[in-house]
């Protein structure tokens, strides 16, 4: 059963940093680009970036770039998002999700169950 | 960047009623579009993806369709189950974007 898993949410400061994890298991991992999506609370959703397959291509939304970055160790099957000088308005609850191949058109089939993020003094 | 306006924002319907939601996007982006269901307290759901093909396991009550700018969601027969936020995402070109959702509620 392919599942994604978040973790890594929490509260922090103003200006702190967090990185979330998404451990994927049921699939071949490296063979899929993968994104991170957010909601803040009763908003819609934000896809706030994602990465290829091999890792090598990385992909952000104006309102994260420069603040936050996208990896992923194939070796452990890992998806990773490292937040920096973080804001009130990154306070959401953050999905991983897979993107799907030509099956699905790259749409994102596969979601986690999310993790939150709260940013506050 | 491309934007994807939807509407409505709100929806107020009864079971049976034949629902549909429309996406617009700023510029065209082919059939690079897909739909999505969510509910309360939950991830997003898969629901059609290149404009009008139907994800696995969804029942054929959901359709899309529409191409370049305009698309749409048909739900031809609301049931009980489909009260939910519907979202649209286009997936033609970085950075991929979100409609602004569509939230169906029980009239």
């Amino acid at each position: 059963e392919v599942q994604l898993l978040e973790s890594g949410g929490g509260l922090v400061q103003p200006g702190g940093s967090l990185r979330l994890s998404c451990a994927a298991s049921g699939f071949t991992f490296s063979s899929y680009a993968m994104s991170w999506v957010r909601q803040a609370p009763g908003k819609g959703l934000e896809w706030v970036s994602a990465i290829s397959g091999s890792g090598g291509s990385t992909y952000y939304a104006d309102s994260v770039k420069g603040r936050f970055t996208i990896s992923r160790d194939n070796s452990k099957n890992t998806l990773y998002l490292q937040m920096n000088s973080l804001r009130a308005e990154d306070t959401a609850v953050y999905y991983c999700a897979i993107k799907g191949g030509i099956a699905v058109a790259g749409s994102f089939d596969i979601w986690g169950q999310g993790t939150m993020v709260t940013v506050s003094s | 960047d491309i934007q994807l306006t939807q509407s409505p924002s709100f929806l107020s319907a009864s079971v049976g009623d034949r629902v549909t939601i429309t996406c617009r996007a700023s510029q065209g982006i082919g059939s690079y579009l897909a739909w999505y269901q969510q509910k309360p307290g939950k991830a997003p759901k898969l629901l059609i993806y290149a404009a009008s093909t139907l994800q696995s396991g969804v029942p054929s009550r959901f359709s899309g369709s529409g191409s370049g700018t305009e698309f749409t969601l048909t739900i031809s027969s609301l049931q009980p189950e489909d009260f939910a936020t519907y979202y649209c995402q286009q997936l033609n070109s970085y950075p991929l974007t979100f409609g602004g959702g569509t939230k169906v509620e029980i009239k």
